[in-house]
């Protein structure tokens, strides 16, 4: 069965700190990892990884993904109260295009 | 990206009702999708809305229940049938293709009370 694993799953830090956000997969057919920003009810799209070991980056944040351990991860550096949010990953499949999404993990940047 | 426009954004409905969501996007897109969320849950495929054709479900979800229709490469309307309060969600379609990008945007979504 396919699963997207994200941790922690809440996190609570202050302005200015950086935050590494985590997410593991076992998808049959992948092809692609995608990183949402959810703060009301629609994701926005943050940045979408095919490649191993290639560094994606806006502004503060970057991320990248591991093909061979099956993970990637989200980096927020100098964290601000407007990164408070849920951020999603997600494994995109060959085949149909659909995505398996993981649970999230709460964001919460204290002034 | 593509603009996606839902409508209704929101609303609170009866138990045994009916629910019809449209989504509409602003150019042509290959690939559209229907999500649910439900409260404090992260988002699960409802069915890939197929043009021309048959949605393809995704398993514990049945056409009798939420039919959906794509009668062109822009519009595509979910129908949350015979509503009872365990269907109160968000309901979110995604769009892929747009531009050549396999990228998925999500529309604005729709939050549904079932009461």
């Amino acid at each position: 069965e396919d699963k997207v694993v994200q941790s922690p799953l809440s996190l609570v830090v202050h302005e200015g700190d950086t935050v590494t956000l985590n997410c593991s997969y076992e998808v049959t057919n992948f092809r692609s990892l995608l990183w949402y920003k959810q703060e009301k009810k629609a994701p926005t799209f943050l940045f979408m990884l095919t490649s191993s070991g290639i560094e994606k980056k806006s502004g503060r944040l970057s991320s990248i993904l591991d093909k061979k351990e099956l993970f990637s991860i989200l980096n927020i550096t100098a964290t601000q109260t407007g990164d408070s949010a849920i951020y999603l990953c997600a494994a995109l499949r060959y085949n149909n295009n659909d995505m398996r999404f993981g649970a999230g993990t709460r964001l919460t940047v204290k002034p | 990206s593509a603009v996606i426009s839902q409508k209704p954004s929101r609303d609170i409905c009866q138990r045994g009702t009916s629910l019809t969501i449209q989504c509409q996007v602003d150019s042509q897109v290959t690939m559209m999708f229907w999500y649910r969320q439900q409260p404090g849950q992260s988002l699960t495929l409802i069915a890939t809305a197929n043009q021309g054709s048959e949605a393809t479900y995704e398993s514990g979800f049945v056409i009798d229940k939420f039919p959906i229709s794509r009668p062109n490469l822009t519009f595509s309307t979910l129908t949350v049938s015979n509503m009872s309060p365990e269907d109160s969600s968000i309901y979110l379609c995604s769009v892929a293709g747009a531009g050549g990008t396999d990228t998925q945007y999500f529309g604005p979504g729709t939050r549904l009370t079932v009461l």
